[in-house]
Parts: C-alpha cells; sequence; structure tokens
C-alpha cells in the first residue's frame, strides 16, 4: 500500500536557522514525490517534486528536498529560515503509473521564531 | 494564486440537509481532482476526473456523494443528507495530461460545517 510518513507534527526553528521537515514513503513501485505547503485559510500551494535524476531538487521561496532510495525518504530543507515560512507542510507520493493519485502525510507544522 | 477556483468558501448546513460545492480548474487542464481535508490531516483522494469522463471514486465516497463535470470543464460535489461526519475542508485540484507525471494545483478549499 502507498502511504506517507511525517513524523514531526511541529518544527521549531529560529529565524536564519537551517531547517529540515522530514518525510518518508512507502510505494510498490518508482514513487513521484511532492512537497507542498498550506497557510492559514489557504489551499495546498506546490513548492516542488521529484521525478527522476538528480537527488537533489530545487523548489519554490528557496526549498529544496533530497530524494534518498535506500532510506525512502523526501527531507525538505531550507538553508535559512523565514518568519513567513511558518506554515504546514504536506509530503505527498504518487506511484509512477498511476499518478492520478497522491497520497498526503499528515503535515508538519513550521514554526519559524524571530 | 494558482487559478483553481472553489465555491463556496465557507458553508455552513444542519444534518440532514443537501449541499453542493463547484470548482473550476485551471482552463487547459483535462483532469480534475477531489479531496477532503479533516483537522489535523493530509487531504484524502476522493474522486478523480478526466475530461468529463469519472475514472476514480475512493472508498470514501459514500452513495451519498456525487461528482460531476458535465462539460469536461468545472465540476460540482454535491452530498446528500448531510452528516456531522462530513465536516471537513473539500479541496479541488486540476492538472493537465501531459503523458508525464503532472503537479496538481490546489483551489482555496470550501470549509464545510455541519451541525
Amino acid at each position: 500500500a502507498q502511504s506517507v510518513a511525517q513524523p514531526e507534527d511541529q518544527v521549531n526553528v529560529a529565524e536564519g536557522n537551517p531547517l529540515t521537515v522530514k518525510c518518508t514513503y512507502s510505494v510498490s513501485g518508482n514513487p513521484y514525490l511532492f512537497w507542498y505547503v498550506q497557510y492559514p485559510n489557504r489551499g495546498l500551494q506546490f513548492l516542488l517534486k521529484y521525478i527522476t535524476g538528480d537527488n537533489l531538487v530545487k523548489g519554490s521561496y528557496g526549498f529544496e528536498a533530497e530524494f534518498n532510495k535506500s532510506q525512502t525518504s523526501f527531507h525538505l530543507k531550507k538553508p535559512s529560515a523565514l518568519v513567513s515560512d511558518s506554515a504546514l507542510y504536506f509530503c505527498a507520493v504518487s506511484e509512477l503509473y498511476n499518478f492520478n493519485k497522491f497520497y498526503f502525510g499528515s503535515g508538519t507544522k513550521l514554526n519559524v521564531k524571530p | 494564486d494558482t487559478g483553481v477556483s472553489q465555491d463556496p468558501r465557507h458553508k455552513i448546513t444542519k444534518r440532514g440537509q443537501n449541499v453542493t460545492f463547484r470548482c473550476d480548474p485551471i482552463s487547459e487542464h483535462n483532469r480534475l481532482y477531489w479531496y477532503r481535508q479533516t483537522l489535523g490531516q493530509g487531504p484524502e483522494f476522493l474522486t478523480y476526473f478526466q475530461n468529463e469522463a469519472q475514472l476514480e471514486k475512493s472508498r470514501l465516497l459514500s452513495d451519498r456523494f456525487s461528482a460531476e463535470r458535465p462539460k469536461g470543464s468545472f465540476s460540482t460535489l454535491e452530498i446528500q443528507r448531510t452528516e456531522q461526519g462530513d465536516s471537513a475542508m473539500y479541496l479541488c485540484a486540476s492538472s493537465l495530461n501531459s503523458g508525464n507525471q503532472e503537479t496538481q494545483y490546489f483551489g482555496p478549499g470550501t470549509r464545510l460545517l455541519v451541525l
């Protein structure tokens, strides 16, 4: 069965420090992996995706994510956090040949303190 | 702004009433998805359209739920005889079938509260 785990409900980081939001996945084939961000009372905004190729993917707003096949992980990172990055972050996975359905993790609340 | 719009943004209804939500996808997108998101959880897949054809439905979509996309453009999601457990955010997303992996772009959602 396809699934995504985000082991941390909340991540706290000081502004200017690096941040990491963790995601691990389970799929029966090769995965397509996505990160989305959700601000209060808003829909999900696309940040970045991994399909194939370079394991380090760069996305919007300075975010990047590293695909690690052996650890089945796709952690979201940013070198220097901003207060405005505070939001809810979701990791999602879809299968290579069934990409019409996404499976989302339960979300991680990122708090960036000044 | 992703370009996907949903109406209404909020809906309060009494148990047993019917409600209908509308989603307008990005204009050139031929795929449309409905998800449900409850508090503290990620979105859960409900159903998916390619053009006007409904190609997949989740087990979460009970017979009280029906979705349509009559002309392959906007879509409606109707819930009949609402129950308190239907209270959630209903999200719509769209994508372009390009033969490659597609990014789904989400609307702002419709928040439903069933009293």
